[in-house]
């Protein structure tokens, strides 16, 4: 299985940039197509679609909630952070079976 | 509106079966990959397995973990998306999502139905 890694927590302030991490195991991407999502979830809530495909945002988000990168390791940004973006961020790949997550970053007021 | 409601959680003891159902209405049911996804507490998401759509003969595919144990199935007649899950263990309680899988990611979870497996 594709292992993917991040940051068990980080701490910003409301306003500032929030750079979240996640490295993958190994690559995956094909071709032009990186198959890495993001997802947000707050408590008592299911997960909800961010960005998919490493940079592209899911419909009703957020334009201040952006992602990037390629192979094996990506970024979702937030910025600027906002009270309600307090949460946890999930990445997630589809390019090997079985699909898997991350471990969860949760976003922390400083 | 894309509409995904599970049922069927509860409390089970271990070495029981349980059967979980999730309703799909707003869209074809049959154009789509559906999935069950697994989140125990505190912990991050495990994806179960997929059933695939209409196009690809509903053929299925399972996580390794749950593999002879769970079982995916749907009614294309009502769209029900069904998991059957045999020889349940304490490692098994989590909140179960049935999901639309797409190659855009998972835009549409279900709320969940909580299984907790203990005596």
């Amino acid at each position: 299985d594709i292992v993917l890694t991040q940051s068990p927590a980080l701490a910003v302030s409301l306003g500032q940039r929030a750079t979240i991490s996640c490295r993958a195991s190994q690559s995956v991407s094909i071709s032009r197509y990186n198959l890495m999502h993001w997802y947000q979830q707050k408590p008592g809530q299911q997960p909800k679609l961010l960005i998919y495909r490493a940079s592209n945002l899911a419909s009703g988000i957020p334009a201040r909630f952006s992602g990037s990168g390629s192979g094996t390791d990506f970024t979702l940004t937030i910025n600027p952070v906002q009270a309600d973006d307090i949460a946890t961020y999930y990445c997630q790949q589809s390019r090997e079976s079985p699909p898997t997550f991350g471990g969860g970053t949760k976003l922390e007021l400083k | 509106e894309v509409k995904l409601l599970e049922s069927g959680g509860g409390l089970v003891q271990p070495g029981g079966s349980l059967r979980l159902s999730c309703a799909a209405s707003g869209f074809t049911f049959t154009d789509f990959y559906m999935s069950w996804i697994r989140q125990p507490p505190g912990k991050a998401p495990e994806w179960l397995g997929v059933i695939r759509n209409k196009a690809n003969g509903y053929t299925t595919e399972y996580n390794p973990s749950v593999k002879g144990r769970f079982t995916i199935s749907r009614d294309n007649t009502q769209n029900i998306l069904y998991l059957q899950m045999n020889t349940l263990r304490a490692e098994d309680t989590a909140i179960y999502y049935c999901a639309r899988q797409t190659t855009e990611g998972i835009a549409y979870w279900g709320q969940g139905t909580l299984v907790t497996v203990s005596s």
